[in-house]
């Protein structure tokens, strides 16, 4: 559960589509969430997937996850300057409150 | 409804000290969790709190140690401080039943620990 990858940097500009990749080892986690960082502040839940589920939508958020390869991705459409942070997966155990987050990925908006 | 409040915000030691760290979770919350953040090892899980006792633990150092109080307040603490325990200290609080496993976590704004 330890191993949750992450590319470091993505930029993309403002009203494109953003992509954040996270790749993860352990089959047994349960859910699976995307949290955002912004300057100077702690993290921000935005969204979670069950994981026997392959697909959530919550407004301009995304979430695929590919069991089987143990790929979760999170695509946010429009992308604006307000988006620009760092953005995090993370994994639960079936213990639960035992997480294991992402190196975490860091978006810039382009004006 | 207040967030998860952490103090001191910024904190600066000397190598050898010890520190303590606090936490207040979201009123009614009972679990607290301790990550620690550096820009080299991102988040790491440090240790979780439910009704006072501690629950799960993370691969750190017995100079990392908590508590947590019956008010679910919870306190962490380094004893003999080392340079490489230079990060962001966060604290996260949930719900926190014992068996639910859709946790939702909130975190408080971090504590700055520079260790010279």
């Amino acid at each position: 559960g330890e191993d949750v990858e992450q590319s470091l940097f993505l930029s993309v500009r403002e009203g494109d589509s953003s992509v954040i990749n996270c790749t993860y080892t352990d089959s047994s986690s349960t859910y699976l969430y995307w949290y955002k960082q912004e300057p100077g502040a702690g993290l921000q839940l935005l969204t979670y997937i069950f994981s026997n589920m392959d697909m959530k939508q919550d407004q301009r958020l995304t979430v695929l996850l590919n069991k089987k390869d143990k790929h979760l991705s999170l695509r946010i459409a429009d992308t604006q300057t307000g988006d620009s942070a760092i953005y995090f997966c993370a994994e639960s155990m079936p213990t639960g409150n035992q997480f294991y987050f992402g190196t975490g990925t860091s978006l810039t908006v382009i004006p | 409804k207040a967030g998860v409040t952490q103090t001191p915000r910024y904190l600066i030691k000397t190598r050898g000290q010890q520190v303590t760290l606090s936490c207040s979770p979201i009123s009614g919350h009972r679990s607290v969790s301790w990550y620690q953040q550096t820009p080299g090892q991102g988040l790491q899980f440090l240790f979780e709190y439910f009704s006072e006792t501690q629950r799960n633990k993370g691969n750190f150092p017995g100079r990392f140690s908590g508590r947590q109080f019956s008010n679910s307040r919870s306190e962490m603490n380094v004893s003999t401080l080392e340079l490489g325990d230079s990060a962001l200290y966060l604290c996260a609080s949930s719900a926190g039943g014992a068996g639910w496993t859709n946790e939702k976590l909130f975190f408080g704004s971090g504590t700055q620990l520079s260790v010279l």
